[in-house]
């Protein structure tokens, strides 16, 4: 079975700050994809970045640029410039490559809390 | 686009009553989620379709719950009877197999069983 894990339940950052948000998983599938998605207090669930496996150029969108390790299987978050607006909770979650019909699989989440 | 539409945003119900959970996917998506978000268990798959077939119900706790989906814009989540394990938040999401193929979620509905 597919495992994501977030070893950091609460991480925080001073605005305009750099901060890295860890998620490791654990598979046997060569064919998936991995996403970070974003939960605010208003709790919608948004996608902020995803990675195919087969890509070994690291993801960027904006502010937000992620560290692929395929060997290490580890998959972290990277926000530069940090801003009050990316407190919230953030999901790791993985997905079988192959079809277009997976469930995600998420980890516990990390609290994002950002200081002015 | 409206995005994916959930109903109701909250339900407050007493024990061993019904709940029905709605959810209207985005138009053109023909994959459809629905999820559980509790402090225990985090984010979990209930079960999902693709062109309204259940593909994986294997999530659904006990019989206790039931998803339908009569036809591409419309499915449902019921909930009979009820207990309070079941507060949570339930989310519905989906997706298409063209154009990208992220699941965009829907808002939520926060369920409190007493």
């Amino acid at each position: 079975a597919q495992t994501v894990t977030q070893s950091q339940p609460e991480m925080s950052v001073q605005e305009a700050e750099t901060v890295t948000l860890s998620c490791t998983y654990d598979t046997s599938e060569s064919d998936y994809y991995l996403f970070w998605y974003k939960q605010p207090p208003s709790r919608q669930m948004i996608l902020v970045i995803r990675q195919e496996a087969y890509k070994q150029q690291n993801a960027t969108e904006n502010r937000f640029s992620v560290n692929f390790q395929k060997a290490a299987k580890s998959f972290s978050l990277k926000i530069s410039d940090s801003q009050l607006g990316d407190a919230a909770m953030y999901f790791c979650a993985y997905r079988r490559g192959g079809s277009t019909l997976g469930r995600l699989y998420f980890g516990r989440g990390t609290q994002l809390t950002v200081w002015p | 686009d409206a995005g994916v539409i959930q109903s109701p945003r909250h339900e407050v119900t007493e024990m061993g009553q019904e709940v029905t959970l709605r959810c209207k996917p985005i138009s053109g998506h023909n994959s459809l989620f629905w999820y559980r978000q509790t402090m225990m268990r985090g984010l979990e798959l209930l079960i999902y379709f693709n062109n309204n077939v259940p593909i994986d119900d294997s999530g659904m706790p006990e019989d206790r719950f039931s998803a339908k989906m009569p036809n591409a814009s419309f499915s449902t989540l019921k909930i009979q009877p009820s207990e309070p394990r079941d507060s949570a938040v339930y989310f519905c999401a989906s997706s298409s197999e063209t154009g990208g193929d992220e699941q965009y979620f829907g808002p939520g509905t926060r369920l409190t069983v007493t």
